[in-house]
C-alpha cells in the first residue's frame, strides 16, 4: 500500500534557517493539500493543488511560506527565515479531485518541525 | 467562513461503555462531513464520511448522522473499546462554493481514552 509519504519526518533547525520539507501523494490522486497542526488543535489549512496549480492559499499564511508542485506529483513546503512560532507538525494529504470535496483526503504521517 | 465545533474533551470511558462525540459546525450550502482518527504514534485516518442531508456514516462499529437542521454529525458507538482510545476529529469540506471545496476545516479533537 503506498499511501501518502512524508520527508523528514521530524527536523530541528535554529531560528531564521530556512527548511524544506517533501511530500510524494498517493500516485492517482491528482489533489494535494498542505496543513500544520499544533498541540492541541485540529489541523489548519494552508495551501492546496490541483495538479500543478495551486488553487488556493490561506489568508493566514505568511509570505515566508511557499509550495510547489512542479510536475503534479510531489510537492514542496519551504518556509523562509523561520520563527518560534512556525513550530508545528506539518501534514500532506492527497484526493481525487472532485467539484463537490466529498472525496476523503489520505494524509501522511507529518514532519515534526522544531524551531530552537 | 466554514468552522467546525467538537465537544470539549478529554473524554474517560470504562469498555463496553456507549459514547458520543458531539459536532456541530456552521457552513452555507450542502458540505460533505468526516470523522478523522487519530491513534497514539500514527498519521490521521479517514474513520467515516457523509455527503448529503441524512446520510449516516459508518465504520468499525461507529456511525455518525448528517442532520441539516441542527448542523451536526455527532459520532456515536455503542461499545466502546481499548483500542478505541485515539483522537477523534470531525471535519468538513464545501459548502461555501467554488475554491473552497478543496480544503478541510478541523474540529479541535476530542481525545478519547477506554479504560478496561
Amino acid at each position: 500500500d503506498t499511501g501518502v509519504s512524508q520527508n523528514p519526518r521530524h527536523k530541528i533547525t535554529k531560528r531564521g534557517q530556512n527548511v524544506t520539507f517533501r511530500c510524494d501523494p498517493i500516485s492517482e490522486h491528482n489533489r494535494l493539500y498542505w496543513y500544520r497542526q499544533t498541540l492541541g488543535q485540529g489541523p489548519e489549512f494552508l495551501t492546496y493543488f490541483q495538479n500543478e496549480a495551486q488553487l488556493e492559499k490561506s489568508r493566514l499564511l505568511s509570505d515566508r511560506f511557499s509550495a510547489e508542485r512542479p510536475k503534479g506529483s510531489f510537492s514542496t513546503l519551504e518556509i523562509q527565515r523561520t520563527e518560534q512560532g512556525d513550530s508545528a507538525m506539518y501534514l500532506c494529504a492527497s484526493s481525487l479531485g472532485e467539484a463537490k470535496g466529498s472525496q476523503p483526503q489520505h494524509f501522511g504521517d507529518g514532519t515534526r518541525l522544531s524551531i530552537l | 467562513g466554514n468552522s467546525v465545533t467538537q465537544m470539549e474533551g478529554p473524554v474517560t470511558l470504562s469498555e463496553e461503555a456507549f459514547l458520543t462525540i458531539n459536532c456541530t459546525y456552521t457552513a452555507t450550502g450542502y458540505p460533505s462531513l468526516f470523522w478523522y482518527v487519530q491513534y497514539p504514534g500514527e498519521g490521521l485516518q479517514l474513520l467515516l464520511k457523509a455527503t448529503k442531508a441524512d446520510d449516516k456514516g459508518s465504520n468499525k462499529g461507529f456511525e455518525a448522522t448528517y442532520r441539516k437542521e441542527t448542523t451536526s454529525f455527532h459520532l456515536e458507538k455503542g461499545s466502546v473499546q481499548v483500542s478505541d482510545s485515539a483522537v477523534y476529529f470531525c471535519a468538513l469540506s464545501g459548502g461555501a462554493g467554488g475554491t473552497s471545496y478543496g480544503k478541510l476545516t478541523f474540529g479541535q479533537g476530542t481525545i478519547l481514552t477506554v479504560h478496561p
